[in-house]
């Protein structure tokens, strides 16, 4: 079964920075493009950025609205992608979903930014 | 960026009825778009990818159809499990969601 668990949540200061895991099992991790999603409270979906498996080079992809701020990286041999956040926004907030390219899915970690 | 709009924001249907969710793409993205359910406090589950392709174990009451800029998700008979909102979504990068569409029972 495919399980994904995201950690590292919490409460940040804007300009502050937090980095979430997300821990894979039940599939060939290695193999996988990993994306991640946002949603803030009470409102729609936002993909945040994609990494692609090391065979295809490992290249990421972000939405514009945290390129420069948010780095996504992988350790296949722990099975685990990151989500490094940096230079946080009160915008920022909101619930992230790592998933297989939106074919499963995490519980999801909250992020809260405010002073 | 492209942009994808999806309506109606909300729609309100009877047990039974036949329901339709209507998604627009900014430019052409032959097939690459994908359904999900998101229920309450639970994390989005995709129903549809490749434009028409029912993911395994989802109800054969969902359907996809369309290509380059005009989707349509239906489900041929409303049941109340059914009751969520639905997000549709273009991969091409960088990804992009439509607003979403909340689904309710009358």
């Amino acid at each position: 079964e495919v399980q994904l668990v995201e950690s590292g949540g919490g409460l940040a200061k804007p300009g502050g920075s937090l980095n979430l895991s997300c821990a894979a099992s039940g599939f060939t991790f290695n193999g996988a493009w990993m994306i991640w999603v946002r949603q803030a409270p009470g409102k729609g979906l936002e993909w945040i950025g994609r990494i692609k498996s090391k065979t295809h080079g490992e290249t990421t992809d972000y939405a514009a609205p945290v390129k420069g701020r948010f780095t996504i990286s992988r350790d296949d041999s722990e099975s685990t992608l990151y989500l490094q956040m940096d230079s946080l926004k009160t915008e920022d907030t909101g619930v992230y979903y790592c998933s297989t390219d939106g074919y499963s899915w995490g519980q999801g970690t909250l992020v809260t930014v405010s002073s | 960026d492209i942009q994808m709009t999806q309506s109606p924001a909300t729609l309100s249907a009877f047990v039974g009825d036949r329901v339709t969710i209507t998604c627009r793409a900014s430019q052409s993205i032959s097939i690459s778009l994908a359904w999900y359910q998101q229920k309450p406090g639970k994390a989005p589950k995709i129903l549809i990818q490749k434009a028409s392709n029912l993911q395994s174990g989802v109800p054969s009451r969902f359907s996809g159809s369309g290509s380059g800029t005009e989707f349509t998700l239906t489900i041929s008979s409303l049941q109340p499990d059914d009751i969520a909102t639905y997000y549709c979504q273009q991969y091409i990068v960088p990804y992009t969601f439509g607003q979403g569409t909340r689904l309710e029972i009358k």
